[in-house]
């Protein structure tokens, strides 16, 4: 069984397009997690959830809108996709909130704007 | 063989010998340092992690030592195997599980 599962695993669509990046875990952890990997392989957070609550928003595009409809999944729309777009996005877990332990994360979504 | 983390990037060592991977930190005020192993299409792997208040913590074949004094990390690997080639990160926090990621650093294990 994959712990934390995303989908699609490659997503390739042109310039201005919207598009949305699922990612469910079935760890029953309480957190997850949306970062980005640029193509010097530099991985960044973008934000965290609790039990369907942002807690961390780091400084990100409104074009990006995390979504949480339970604390099993955290799904990621992007509006309006730009060139630098382009990257590898990683969904992650963790048990809890507030504690620091390590995260666990899925394969990746390979998103390239043509 | 021994890499200097962002000065460079990619480390090559035999198999059998023990390897060395340095990260320098950031903030002196984080308190938590995980390892990550990324194979080529696959996500970040937990290896190890330690605390501030520790300086070594030891798990299957790996070392992670922690010098507060220089924010300074290294993950060791004992008699290195192919199947340890992959790029390493480390990775620091603070608060809130918000983890800042090393540059990485590229393991290559020659058989």
């Amino acid at each position: 069984d994959t712990a934390v599962s995303q989908t699609p695993k490659y997503l390739v669509t042109q310039m201005g397009n919207d598009k949305s990046i699922k990612c469910e875990q079935n760890l029953g952890h309480d957190t997850m997690y949306w970062y980005k990997q640029d193509s010097k392989k530099f991985l960044k957070i973008m934000f965290s959830y609790n039990n369907k609550e942002l807690i961390i928003n780091e400084t990100v595009p409104n074009r990006f809108s995390p979504k949480s409809p339970d604390k099993a999944h955290l799904n990621l729309h992007i509006n309006s996709l730009e060139l630098g777009d382009s990257a590898v996005y990683f969904c992650a877990s963790s048990q809890e909130s507030g504690v620091n332990q390590p995260q666990h994360f899925g394969d990746g979504t390979r998103l390239s704007i043509l | 063989g021994e890499s200097v983390g962002l000065h460079l990037p990619t480390l090559s060592v035999q198999e059998g010998d023990n390897s060395i991977i340095n990260c320098a930190y950031s903030n002196s005020a984080s308190d938590y340092f995980i390892w990550y192993k990324q194979e080529s299409g696959k996500g970040p792997q937990f290896i190890i992690d330690i605390r501030s208040n520790m300086d070594k913590r030891q798990g299957q074949r790996v070392t992670v030592l922690l010098n507060k004094t220089v924010k300074h990390l290294s993950l060791q690997i004992a008699a290195t195997q192919p199947g340890d080639s992959a790029v390493y990160f480390c990775a620091e926090t603070l608060r809130f599980n918000k983890f800042y990621f090393g540059s990485g650093t590229k393991l290559n294990v020659k058989p």
